[in-house]
């Protein structure tokens, strides 16, 4: 199975920073890299495919990058409503696989 | 608007079986899959198998292999997840998600399952 390791597992940020996760996969993945936020209590939301395209509605504050093993998501200017978890996935061969997780929280 | 609306919460003792379901609407049902993934308490999602809607291949994960069935009934446009043999362990929330060539783009709002004597 390919593991999908993400950094940091928690991050604080203030409301208008920039933030940057990462998320390393164990194999070449080429570009089959999904990121999903999540809400306390909520389901996930997409909000990038193909390691670097915005799902359909998501703003442009949120960008991806990334291929092979190595990939970020970035998202500028954080408003209060993305305080929530982060999660990579990847969907190169199954079994598909998610990071654990990045939670950011207010600081 | 695509919408998956998924059956109501469970509580199930060890040993027996629960079946889930997954309402789509607002797209054509057999031009996607369907991916299940949980949610342990406190945990991350963990991708549990998908479902051709079109012809009815499936690829489950080892974890749960020869404990899960997804069906789909492309009349009703209603994907199921029947988890059988349950233990302690598969309480979680359970996720359906649409999933095409973007990869999951729309999910249901999920449901829960206890399993507890």
């Amino acid at each position: 199975d390919i593991q999908m390791t993400q950094s940091p597992s928690s991050l604080s940020a203030s409301v208008g920073d920039r933030v940057t996760i990462t998320c390393r996969a164990s194999q070449d993945i080429s570009n089959y890299l999904a990121w999903f936020q999540q809400k306390s209590g909520k389901a996930p939301k997409s909000l990038i495919y193909a390691a670097s395209r915005l799902q359909s509605g998501v703003p442009s504050k949120f960008s991806g990058s990334g291929s092979g093993t190595d990939f970020t998501l970035t998202i500028s200017s954080l408003p209060p409503e993305d305080f929530a978890t982060y999660y990579c996935q990847q969907y190169n061969s199954y079994p598909i696989t998610f990071g654990q997780g990045t939670r950011l929280e207010i600081k | 608007q695509v919408q998956l609306v998924q059956s109501g919460a469970e509580v199930k003792k060890p040993g027996a079986s629960v079946k889930v379901s997954c309402k789509a609407s607002g797209y054509t049902f057999t031009n996607y899959d369907i991916t299940w993934v949980r949610q342990a308490p406190g945990q991350g999602l963990e991708w549990m198998g998908l479902i051709s809607a079109y012809n009815g291949d499936t690829k489950y994960s080892q974890k749960v292999q020869g404990r899960v069935i997804l069906t789909t009934d492309t009349s009703t446009t209603t994907a199921y997840m029947e988890l059988r043999s349950l233990r302690s362990d598969d309480t979680a929330v359970y996720y359906c998600a649409r999933d095409g060539s973007s990869g999951p783009d729309n999910w249901g709002q999920g449901t829960q399952v206890t399993v507890s004597s």
